[in-house]
């Protein structure tokens, strides 16, 4: 079993829509929780990056980690044609390195 | 933009050749990582670096090598190439703040890799 579980998708929603994006996790010692996009051909952007459980917004994105259920999620309002990417969940447990998930390949249509 | 180079961009190379890529950053940072990602598939870390002379294997098995001589260049190296191979490689840096434990990691642009 993956660490880091995230639905392939793709995921296609029609301009304006509100996005869910989800990752589950089973290491109960990640603490540390991220958000990547990345544009075909290009590497991984840092979208949004949170500590422990709660929610933390930031523009249209709103990033919320329930550590009590292993689960993480990304909301997108309002969304764009701009924001079709690939969406990577990352998180990891103190200082050591990042373990990702495999990414939700998302499509808005305008 | 992050300040993270990778060269080449894209490579398509025959079996048994040896080639290395190239990854610099100018931001200073202490840390650099490299990752093997296939379509579709989660980024896997293979080798990553906590400074200058200092070079770790990742959770991916890996037949690469890296060195670290210069904080700012963290090249990858496949002795003899095979199709295997072919992935995208995806270098990485951050720096590590004990504050905050906050590590941003910043990525190039990948090079895409084909072994004939």
């Amino acid at each position: 079993q993956k660490e880091v579980e995230q639905d392939p998708g793709p995921l296609s929603v029609p301009e304006g829509a509100i996005v869910s994006l989800n990752c589950t996790y089973s290491n109960s010692a990640f603490q540390y929780f991220m958000w990547y996009r990345q544009y075909s051909r290009k590497g991984p952007e840092l979208l949004m990056y949170t500590y422990s459980s709660g929610n933390k917004e930031d523009g249209r994105f709103t990033a919320q980690v329930d550590k009590s259920s292993k689960y993480i999620s990304l909301f997108i309002r309002d969304s764009q044609p701009s924001d079709s990417a690939t969406y990577l969940c990352a998180m990891r447990p103190g200082r050591r390195a990042l373990t990702f998930g495999s990414g939700t390949r998302l499509q808005v249509q305008p | 933009e992050a300040d993270i180079y990778q060269t080449p961009r894209y490579l398509v190379i025959g079996t048994g050749k040896k080639i290395t890529l190239e990854c610099s950053q100018t931001m200073g940072h202490d840390k650099m990582y490299w990752y093997q990602q296939d379509p579709g598939m989660e980024l896997h870390l293979i080798h990553y670096s906590y400074g200058v002379n200092s070079t770790e294997k990742g959770d991916l098995s890996s037949e690469s090598t890296v060195s670290r001589i210069r904080t700012e260049h963290f090249p990858l190296t496949l002795e003899s190439a095979r199709p295997s191979h072919t992935s995208q490689y995806l270098c990485a840096s951050s720096e590590y703040t004990e504050l905050t434990s906050y590590n941003e990691q910043f990525f190039g642009p990948g090079t895409r890799l084909t072994v004939l």
